[in-house]
């Protein structure tokens, strides 16, 4: 059974960071690209990162270019996303996914919450 | 990277086929057949219900069903069900190898 699992969520003053973390299990992780989408309160899913099998490519939304930075481990079959310069538009739950075929993240995790405070 | 036009919300009485629309431009939606529908209970994970436009994921009932015309993506909901009422997201890839969801739509069963 796939399972993604995140973590490292939590309460941050603004320009702070943080770094958050998806274990995976039930596939063979380095197959897959994974992404990482978030949900501010009241809003909806916004996509925010993708990344390689190999963590050769990357690619951001534009609004976190520069001060998010997705990277992966294989060996540990985990995802994680370094999030820097922390803003208050970036609260939100944010999921970690898997990629299947050309472009579809068909599982996800339970998410994690992040609150960036002024 | 702006995002899908959705309606915000859509309702229908159980039995019913309901429609949603998804809007976006020829370099997303009408680009490629890339789009993807997700079920969203609040607190929940999303759920991939159809992909690459029209194909079902194992496990999704053939009530849903996907479709597309130019830059335009449709999700069609079939004998609706109480269980169906939740949000429903599309997303698709870019041109610029990343990928933009839509605005979201609440379907509400009456």
């Amino acid at each position: 059974e796939v399972q993604l699992v995140e973590s490292g969520g939590g309460l941050v003053q603004s320009g702070g960071s943080l770094r958050l973390s998806c274990a995976a299990s039930g596939f063979t992780f380095s197959n897959n690209w994974m992404s990482w989408v978030r949900q501010a309160p009241g809003k909806g899913l916004e996509w925010v990162a993708n990344i390689k099998q190999d963590g050769s490519e990357k690619y951001y939304v534009d609004s976190v270019k520069g001060r998010f930075t997705a990277s992966r481990d294989n060996a540990k079959n985990s995802l994680y996303l370094q999030m820097n310069s922390l803003r208050v538009e970036d609260t939100a739950v944010y999921y970690c996914a898997r990629v299947s075929g050309a472009a579809r993240q068909d599982y996800w995790g339970q998410g994690t919450l992040v609150t960036v405070s002024s | 990277q702006s995002a899908l036009t959705q309606p915000a919300s859509v309702s229908g009485s159980p039995g019913q086929s309901i429609t949603i629309s998804c809007t976006g431009t020829s370099s997303d939606v009408g680009g490629y057949n890339y789009v993807s529908w997700y079920q969203h209970h609040p607190g929940k994970a999303p759920k991939l219900m159809i992909y690459d436009v029209s194909k079902w994921p194992s496990g999704v009932s053939n009530r849903f069903s996907g479709s597309k015309s130019g830059n335009t993506a449709s999700l069609t909901i079939s004998g609706l069900q109480a269980e169906d009422e939740a949000d429903y997201y599309c997303s698709s890839y870019t041109s610029s190898n990343t990928y933009v969801f839509g605005t979201g739509t609440k379907v509400t069963v009456l």
